[in-house]
């Protein structure tokens, strides 16, 4: 079965301080990962996705990510955290072939401190 | 580029009444939409995967005939909740497919739906 982890729910950081936001994942075959962000009241906004290629996956806002096999995680990073980037962040797999179904983790909400 | 509407962005109703929310692609095509509820503070629960031009795929403990999908056009999706009552409150999120992006889904903004 198809799972995400988020071990995290809630990460605070200092503004200007480098952020993480973790994410583990267990799928059946190639895995295709993404990152979306979420405001109060609003949909997702996608920020960055890993299909294949480069393992450090660069996104929207300053954000990346590295997929490693290995240890079959996604992590979100970001080297100098805004106030603005405070938001509940979620991560999704889905399988490289077969059905289009996102499974998403459980959302990590990103404090950041002024 | 990768934009999706929803509307009505809220909607307040009398429980037993019907209402009905739409999905929009508004620069590319989707053939496969997807309906998603979310409760407070917690993640998004796929509800079903609406397709164009055949029925949708309901995921389990979804009823069918309480939450009716219609994909008529590669643009649009409607999502109408029948019979609406208090525990159907909710944040309704729909998603569409872009194919040519590598399978990357973009999300509308949600509609809030409170049933009085």
């Amino acid at each position: 079965a198809q799972s995400v982890a988020q071990p995290e729910d809630q990460v605070n950081v200092a503004e200007g301080n480098p952020l993480t936001v973790k994410c583990t994942y267990s799928v059946s075959g190639n895995p295709y990962l993404f990152w979306y962000v979420q405001y109060p009241n609003r949909g997702l906004q996608f920020l960055l996705k890993y299909i294949t290629g480069d393992n450090l996956v660069k996104g929207s806002y300053g954000f990346e990510a590295e997929f490693n096999k290995s240890q079959t995680s996604f992590h979100l990073k970001k080297p100098s955290a805004l106030v603005s980037d405070s938001a509940l962040y979620f991560c999704a797999v889905r399988r490289a072939s077969g059905t289009y179904k996102y499974i998403f983790g459980t959302g990590t909400r990103l404090k950041v401190l002024a | 580029g990768a934009v999706v509407s929803q509307h009505p962005s809220w909607v307040i109703c009398k429980s037993g009444t019907s209402v009905k929310i739409e999905c929009r692609s508004l620069d590319f095509q989707a053939t496969t939409m997807f309906w998603y509820r979310q409760f407070p503070k917690q993640s998004l629960m796929l509800m079903a995967t609406s397709n164009e031009g055949s029925k949708a795929t309901y995921e389990q403990g979804v009823e069918k005939d309480k939450f009716l999908i219609n994909h008529a056009s590669l643009t649009l999706s409607t999502l109408t909740v029948t019979s609406a009552h208090p525990e159907d409150s909710s944040f309704y999120i729909c998603s569409a497919r872009e194919e040519e992006v590598k399978d990357t889904q973009y999300f509308g903004p949600g509609t809030r739906l409170t049933v009085l």
